[in-house]
């Protein structure tokens, strides 16, 4: 049974270009989770999606990014137009439906250099 | 004032010591959890709890309710121990709120 996977697991991107960041849950898990570790700092929460569902986005900056979970393939997250300041190791996590709380399992991370 | 405060913020060690890193959190949660990041590396999860105590190994992480405060400990510390240890908590709505967390060094 395969963990949680993301790829690239690093990407180098120049200002105004797109990002596209790729994660497939664990087998079984239809919730996904991306959080933003940014240097230095610790992980903040950005999005919670369910298949073809966004469940809570509260920690999405306003512009610029997005991010699905649909029926088939993995979650996307896209940042539009990167700047510098996207530079940052993004984490998705799954879990399963059941047994609530339910227990995240990570992914190993793509790192994202914008130049 | 971050939700999650953790201490210290970081801790070196000799290889055997008996560690502890606390976590203190500021209103009720579903569940805490205790993950650990190697330099450039991933996130494992350690653990999950909503009360009392859970062990794994030389891992034990132990969680009071009425103080809202939960420590991990490793018994025997070793220098593979070596990682940022970090503290997040759920409040019933699934996404994690973190700690800075703790970096550690266990020298041989």
């Amino acid at each position: 049974n395969a963990g949680v996977m993301q790829n690239p697991r690093h990407l180098v991107r120049r200002r105004g270009q797109e990002a596209r960041l790729r994660c497939s849950p664990m087998k079984g898990h239809s919730h996904v989770y991306w959080y933003r570790q940014l240097p230095e700092e610790g992980l903040k929460f950005m999005v919670y999606l369910q298949k073809e569902n966004i469940i809570d986005e509260s920690g999405m900056p306003k512009e610029r990014f997005s991010a699905e979970f649909p029926k088939e393939g993995p979650s996307i997250l896209r940042i539009q137009q990167v700047v510098r300041g996207d530079s940052a190791a993004y984490f998705c996590a799954s879990s399963q439906t059941t047994g609530f709380p339910y227990e995240q399992y990570f992914g190993p991370g793509t790192r994202l250099t914008v130049t | 004032k971050n939700e999650v405060e953790q201490s210290p913020q970081n801790l070196t060690a000799q290889e055997g010591e008996f560690i502890t890193i606390n976590c203190s959190y500021s209103v009720g949660i579903s569940a805490l959890h205790w993950l650990q990041q190697h330099p450039g590396g991933g996130i494992v999860s350690l653990f999950m709890l909503s009360s009392g105590k859970k062990k794994h190994g030389r891992l034990i992480a132990t969680i009071n309710i009425q103080e809202k405060h939960s420590s991990l400990h490793i018994t025997a510390s070793h220098p593979r121990d070596s990682a940022v240890y970090i503290c997040a908590v759920e409040y019933n709505t699934d996404k994690l709120i973190f700690g800075t967390g703790t970096r550690l060094q266990v020298f041989p």
